[in-house]
């Protein structure tokens, strides 16, 4: 079946660095997502890698993927006030193909 | 560029009264277009999908129903809320053809609507 799970808090201290970590069950899945959700607003994409890639490097971003432990995870690094947020893992499957399975979310809090 | 605007923003509505939240995107054509549902503390739940005028699937059975009378048009409604039904409510698309496919399949969401049903 379809599910994506992530722990649902992470707290740090501003100028470390963060990760958040998310598991799925599908083997099928093409694309996995990180998105991030401000207060009171939409979801935006930041990084998506292939399930070929084992690793996406983006500014302070580097998604890691492992995909025998069905495990991804997002590190953030120099963690600012501003990342604030909660951040969804989500996969796409080669199948059903329209369709983004998202996690739960994981709300990050950056302390001053 | 393409955007994406849905409204309300915020609606409260009492308990047994209709719903419509609508959705447009601007910019592209013939996109798969979405519904999701976010409750308090909970993650994305899949309401609606569509990827054509007209057709429309459900994954989650509810007394919601969604319609895309246009092509860049997409429609959540209720006839009688629950209270069940509150959430924040999000639309979204992508481009047509299949994720994994010819493009990565990622969503690009709107602003939600808030919805309080009281």
């Amino acid at each position: 079946g379809e599910d994506v799970e992530q722990s649902l808090f992470l707290s740090v201290r501003e100028g470390d660095s963060s990760v958040i970590n998310c598991t799925y069950t599908d083997s099928s899945s093409t694309y996995l997502y990180w998105y991030k959700q401000e207060p009171g607003a939409g979801l935006q994409l930041l990084t998506y890698i292939f399930s070929n890639m084992d690793m996406k490097q983006d500014q302070r971003l580097t998604v890691l993927l492992n995909k025998k432990d069905k495990h991804l995870s997002l590190r953030i690094a120099d963690t600012q006030t501003g990342d604030s947020a909660i951040y969804f893992c989500a996969e796409t499957l080669m199948d059903s193909s329209y369709k983004l399975i998202f996690g739960s979310g994981t709300r990050l809090l950056v302390r001053p | 560029s393409q955007t994406i605007h849905q409204w309300p923003a915020t609606l409260v509505q009492p308990v047994g009264s209709p719903l419509s939240l609508e959705c447009t995107v601007e910019g592209t054509s013939n996109p798969n277009l979405y519904w999701y549902r976010q409750a308090a503390g909970r993650g994305l739940q899949l309401l609606f999908y569509s990827v054509g005028i007209g057709q429309i699937s459900s994954e989650v059975p509810q007394n919601l129903s969604a319609s895309r009378p246009q092509d860049r048009q997409f429609i959540l409604s209720s006839k009688k809320l629950l209270l069940s039904d509150s959430g924040f409510y999000l639309c979204a698309w992508s481009s047509p053809g299949l994720a994994g496919g010819r493009h990565t399949g990622e969503l690009f969401f709107g602003e939600g609507s808030r919805l309080t049903v009281l």
